[in-house]
């Protein structure tokens, strides 16, 4: 079963809206999570690193003001999309490694099921 | 820039044939190495991952890794309908760095 879960996994919202998607490991502690973008037929790119407790690590190119992320707890890391725009309707994706031990070491990255955001 | 390239595809193989899948990167100090499955609006789903160089099986997936080449490869024998979708190859340059790198993933096709 699933180990990683994202909700919501689609969200319509205005323009100028804010929409946040959470991202929960379920039988684990994640002290990092992962968020990807994936536009249509590209593939994923990532976008910041959430460490619990401290401040996100962003790639260069995205907007940390907009793309807000707060890892508040080890199994729980939130994506907040600030002032949504047309051109932010993408699919969001969230990805935890199980550190622990306890999984064989092949297990790696889960993967939420994503979220596809529609800004209208 | 490291970066992971992977033949965008499509490729169209038929039911029971051997598809065969390529992906080569830039970063010589990659460690890691994963083949990801992804269905049309779905999240990526872990089909391997392979650590040394030469081949390592689990059922009908083959993984190839040639570090010296810089070359990854995933082989699907027997190949199903349901093998049908995106196949994403990803990079982790060490095992202290828990980042990513994917390709932008090959279309696979199987042909009933």
């Amino acid at each position: 079963g699933a180990v990683v879960s994202q909700h919501p996994s689609w969200v319509i919202c205005k323009s100028g809206t804010s929409v946040k998607i959470e991202c929960r490991s379920l039988d684990f502690q994640a002290t990092t999570m992962f968020w990807y973008r994936q536009f249509p037929k590209q593939s994923l790119m990532l976008m910041a690193t959430s460490n619990e407790g401290s401040k996100a690590t962003y790639e260069q190119g995205v907007e940390k003001d907009k793309f807000l992320i707060n890892h508040a707890s080890l199994t729980l890391s939130t994506l907040t999309v600030t002032s949504a725009h047309p051109e932010d309707s993408s699919f969001y994706i969230c990805s935890a490694r199980d550190a622990s031990g306890r999984r064989p070491r092949n297990t790696e990255a889960f993967f939420g099921q994503g979220t596809r955001l529609t800004v209208v | 820039q490291k970066e992971v390239e992977q033949n965008s595809g499509p490729l169209s193989v038929p039911e029971g044939a051997i598809a065969s899948l390529n992906c080569t990167y830039s970063d010589r100090g990659s460690q890691s190495f994963f083949w990801y499955r992804q269905y049309s609006g779905k999240s990526p789903e872990l089909i391997m991952s392979i650590y040394s160089n030469g081949d390592k099986e689990d059922g009908r997936f083959t993984a190839q890794l040639n570090k010296a080449s810089q070359y990854v490869s995933l082989l699907i024998r027997d190949s199903q309908p349901s093998d049908s979708a995106t196949y994403l190859c990803a990079v982790r340059a060490d095992f202290g760095n828990e980042k990513l790198t994917f390709g932008t993933g090959t279309r696979l096709t199987i042909i009933p």
